[in-house]
């Protein structure tokens, strides 16, 4: 069966301090792995894939195939970067999305 | 911003009711999906379909019917079997089902 875990319900840290939002996954086969993200009053958008390896406003994800982990980070966090973020592997049919990390940058 | 359109925004639903989502999208996806989303419980998968005339089951496809007619459209109807329909709706369209998804601005449905 396709499980997500995204254990940190609510993350807050401060403006400048490094951020990271854990995902695990348990999928068959290879999955595509995916951050969306949403802002407050916005879309629930995509952030970044796994596939592109590429950085999207500083963050940058590391998938891990041995711990089935796909770790999103950010160095330094900015206050824009409060939103909620959802780790969604997918696959052959659909999408899993995990139950999202709250995420509040203090100034 | 265009792409997915989803309407309408507020729903009110009497007991009893069946009502209907509409979901359209101009990117010309194959793929479209309907999700619930419930406070700490993020996205469950209602439906969703991979090309015009077909659609599966999600997670929590009871009390839900769906219908794909046209490639562009993905209507969800939230039928009176659904003892506990009030949620925020949110319908997604992709290229294809590995593809990225793009989300509508979403469907808040309360009872009265």
């Amino acid at each position: 069966a396709q499980r997500v875990t995204q254990p940190e319900k609510l993350l807050s840290v401060f403006k400048g301090a490094p951020v990271e939002l854990k995902c695990n996954y348990s999928y068959s086969g290879s999955p595509e792995l995916f951050w969306y993200v949403q802002y407050s009053r916005q879309r629930l958008q995509l952030l970044l894939r796994h596939i592109s390896r590429e950085s999207i406003k500083g963050f940058t994800a590391d998938l891990n195939k041995g711990e089935t982990s796909f770790h999103l980070k950010k160095p330094f966090a900015q206050e824009e970067d409060s939103a909620m973020y959802y780790c969604a592997p997918g696959g052959n049919n659909r999408l899993a999305f995990g139950k999202g990390n709250q995420v509040v940058v203090i100034p | 911003d265009g792409g997915i359109t989803q309407s309408p925004k507020y729903l009110f639903r009497k007991e009893g009711q069946n009502v209907t989502l509409s979901c359209e999208q101009n990117l010309n996806h194959d793929a479209m999906y309907w999700y619930r989303q419930d406070p700490g419980q993020g996205l469950r998968l209602i439906y969703y379909s991979q090309i015009v005339n077909d659609f599966q089951k999600g997670d929590i496809a009871e009390g839900y019917s769906v219908s794909r007619e046209k490639k562009e459209s993905f209507p969800l109807t939230v039928t009176s079997a659904q003892k506990n329909p009030t949620a925020f709706y949110l319908c997604a369209s992709s290229a294809g089902v590995r593809q990225p998804q793009h989300f509508g601005d979403g469907t808040r449905l309360s009872i009265l």
